[in-house]
């Protein structure tokens, strides 16, 4: 059973970068057709895909946020991060990672963490 | 891009009821459509994957259908731990993926 952790700090200030890291257990990050990704949904919203990373470091992400984020994988510590730049108070929200299992046939979200909540303020 | 929008917004049941709540695509999805179940302060729960496809260890009473643009999940009989927020997915424009905005389900 694949397991997933956030982890990060839950206030960062406006302008500043929003970092978290997720730890996956149960399984190899590097295990085939899985895809790695983050989530977020505002307080009494509805869910926003972020991006995704592959093992090899192929990434892709939300057109709406390209320009500010970035994912990174570390396969030795089988996790991969989040990187959000000049935030604002509209990037508080409850951040999830989440595995994406892709085949020619199905792609869905099989795996999440629990969830962090990310409040932006001074 | 493609838009999702699911019916209805909310709505209350009972404990037995059928229900049903609808998801359709802007355009065709063919049958990249997946459905969550979230629970207040949890992550979401994958239960249908490719319209109709059961994910391992959800209950039987827990079924989608379609295709195309339109889509449903059906609870056929409706238990105390289904009430949750229910969401549609399509994953057919990957690497862009897209949430629908939710359905509410409640106790009447």
């Amino acid at each position: 059973q694949v397991q997933l952790q956030e982890s990060g700090p839950g206030l960062v200030k406006p302008s500043q970068t929003l970092s978290l890291t997720c730890i996956v257990s149960g399984d190899s990050i590097s295990s085939g057709g899985y895809y790695w990704s983050w989530i977020r949904q505002h307080p009494g919203k509805g869910l926003e895909w972020i991006g995704y990373i592959s093992y090899s470091g192929s990434t892709y992400y939300n057109p709406s946020l390209k320009s500010r984020v970035s994912i990174s994988v570390d396969t030795s510590k089988n996790q991969f991060s989040l990187k959000l730049n000049s935030v604002t108070a509209a990037d508080t929200a409850v951040y999830y990672c989440a595995s994406l299992y892709s085949s020619s046939r199905v792609r869905y979200f099989d795996y999440w963490g629990q969830g962090t909540l990310v409040t932006v303020s001074s | 891009d493609i838009q999702m929008t699911q019916s209805p917004a909310s709505l209350s049941a009972s404990v037995g009821d059928r229900v049903t709540i609808t998801c359709r695509a802007s355009q065709s999805i063919f049958n990249y459509l997946n459905w969550y179940q979230q629970k207040p302060g949890k992550a979401p729960k994958l239960l249908i994957y490719a319209a109709s496809n059961l994910q391992s260890g959800v209950p039987s009473r827990f079924s989608g259908s379609g295709s195309g643009t339109d889509f449903t999940l059906t609870i056929s009989s409706l238990q105390p731990e289904d009430f949750a927020t229910y969401y549609c997915q399509q994953s057919y424009s990957a690497p862009l993926f897209a949430f629908g905005p939710g359905t509410k389900v409640d106790i009447k």
